[in-house]
């Protein structure tokens, strides 16, 4: 069955170094989508792309944050900056469809721990 | 008020028990409603996906959502040690607007 994939499964950086989390989507999905969990809170959305660029962002997605596509497969979250509130898990979701037939397909996470 | 609030539970059962999970929202904008299933430190798996109100039926598992009363539920038949997890409700606009809006998620536990 097709997933989305995500490396690394943790992610230990010191404050202030940039990091870069990797996704590979389910490969005929058109849009791609990066969340975070900090521990015991909800998931929050972070950005959406689609057709090589970003299609929404949250008041959370500030300068510190980019996404990439850099080539066919993969789906890139990195953050300029890491802060100690960085700490959380990170997902990647790829959907087929746009609108609002959003059925979100969620990789298994990126445990980021900015000590 | 939180847009999508969901009791966090602890929710504890007995196997074979009827579960029932619920959900309100403070948008009526809202036009499509997913329940999660989130294992401890695993993202979140896509159990059931609704399209305005009305009922949806899989397996074990009942999806409803009653927009007048900005209401959802997920209801579990003959619940199983298996479905012990965090269950989570979402939902999005309609039109181009892709991003999903969570509840907090309710941790259910079946036990044997």
């Amino acid at each position: 069955e097709p997933e989305v994939t995500q490396t690394p499964s943790h992610q230990v950086t010191q404050m202030g170094q940039e990091v870069i989390l990797r996704c590979v989507p389910i490969s005929n999905h058109l849009y791609f989508y990066w969340y975070r969990q900090i521990l015991g809170q909800k998931v929050e959305f972070l950005v959406s792309f689609y057709n090589n660029e970003i299609s929404e962002k949250s008041e959370i997605f500030d300068d510190q944050f980019s996404v990439e596509r850099p080539d066919g497969s993969n789906f890139t979250l990195k953050i300029r900056s890491t802060k100690l509130e960085d700490s959380a898990m990170y997902f990647c979701a790829s959907s087929e469809r746009s609108g609002g037939a959003n059925e979100a397909f969620f990789g298994q996470g990126t445990r980021l721990t900015v000590v | 008020q939180k847009e999508v609030e969901q009791d966090p539970g602890p929710l504890s059962v007995p196997e074979g028990a009827i579960v029932s999970l619920n959900c309100t929202y403070s948008n009526s904008a809202f036009q499509y409603f997913m329940w999660y299933r989130q294992y401890s430190r695993k993202g979140p798996e896509l159990l059931m996906y609704t399209y305005s109100s009305g009922n949806k039926e899989d397996g074990r598992f009942t999806a409803q959502v009653d927009k007048s009363s900005k209401y959802i539920s997920l209801f579990i038949r003959d619940s199983q040690p298996s479905d012990s997890a965090t269950y989570l409700c979402a939902m999005t606009l309609s039109g181009s607007a892709r991003q999903l809006t969570f509840g907090s998620g309710t941790q259910l536990t079946v036990l044997p």
